[in-house]
């Protein structure tokens, strides 16, 4: 079953910030967000597995809500290295992994 | 030392030919996987191999068959191509499976080689 993510694109300038969202209609067991970057593989970027955490390294972090049917990924104070097309994948207990449909974030200088 | 390399990186050949994808990964891993990118960019799973054993299996046509010689080797076979076939196809591999299936929590994180992007004429 497909999570939804939105905004399905969103075109920033250096330095604002950006949140994409991935939901499911059913609990999740785990949550991951991929990058790639045009022509490129997609780079794994972070996994959320526990209902209420968050998690981040330098200016991009993600949270996942307690029903365990949302996840956020919050990209501050964006760079030109952020451009490119973000997946969550999610898992359902016991079924195979599966990727959304992306969302293509372009930040302009 | 590329941890995924697949080869080749382009292919491009006419309609009805048969053409090979092959992906080798270094990490140690025991799951692999072959995912299709199309020009919408949508990432789907096509099959996947734990331990040299088919586990995913997804409705792909019967014109493509994987075939995985050991955990670290698994390639790509696909017959009589057709237009519909041009995409860019992804091996992956992941330390095991997900899903809770597998020993590990979350050991499914998944490593994708460069891609191989196929044209069919």
């Amino acid at each position: 079953q497909q999570p939804v993510q939105s905004p399905q694109a969103v075109i920033l300038r250096e330095g604002e910030d950006a949140v994409i969202n991935c939901s499911s209609s059913k609990a999740l067991y785990s949550v991951h967000w991929y990058r790639q970057k045009h022509g490129e593989a997609p780079i794994f970027l972070m996994i959320l597995l526990k209902g209420g955490e968050q998690k981040g390294h330098d200016k991009i972090s993600a949270s996942f809500n307690e029903k365990k049917q949302q996840s956020s990924l919050y990209l501050t104070a964006s760079q030109l290295s952020y451009s490119g097309t973000y997946f969550c994948g999610t898992e359902i207990y016991g079924q195979n992994f599966v990727f959304g449909p992306g969302t293509r974030l372009s930040v302009l200088p | 030392d590329t941890a995924v390399s697949q080869t080749p990186k382009y292919l491009v050949t006419q309609m009805g030919n048969d053409k090979s994808i092959k992906c080798e990964q270094n990490l140690g891993h025991d799951t692999m996987y072959w995912y299709k990118q199309d020009s919408k960019k949508f990432l789907k799973i096509m099959f996947s191999y734990n331990n040299k054993e088919l586990i995913i299996n997804e409705t792909v046509p019967n014109r493509f068959s994987p075939k995985s010689p050991d955990k670290a080797h698994l390639n790509l076979h696909i017959n009589s191509l057709e237009l519909g076939d041009s995409a860019v196809y992804f091996c992956a591999s992941s330390q095991d499976q997900g899903g809770g299936r597998g020993l590990l929590w979350g050991a499914n994180v998944l490593t994708f080689g460069a891609g191989s992007r196929l044209t069919v004429l």
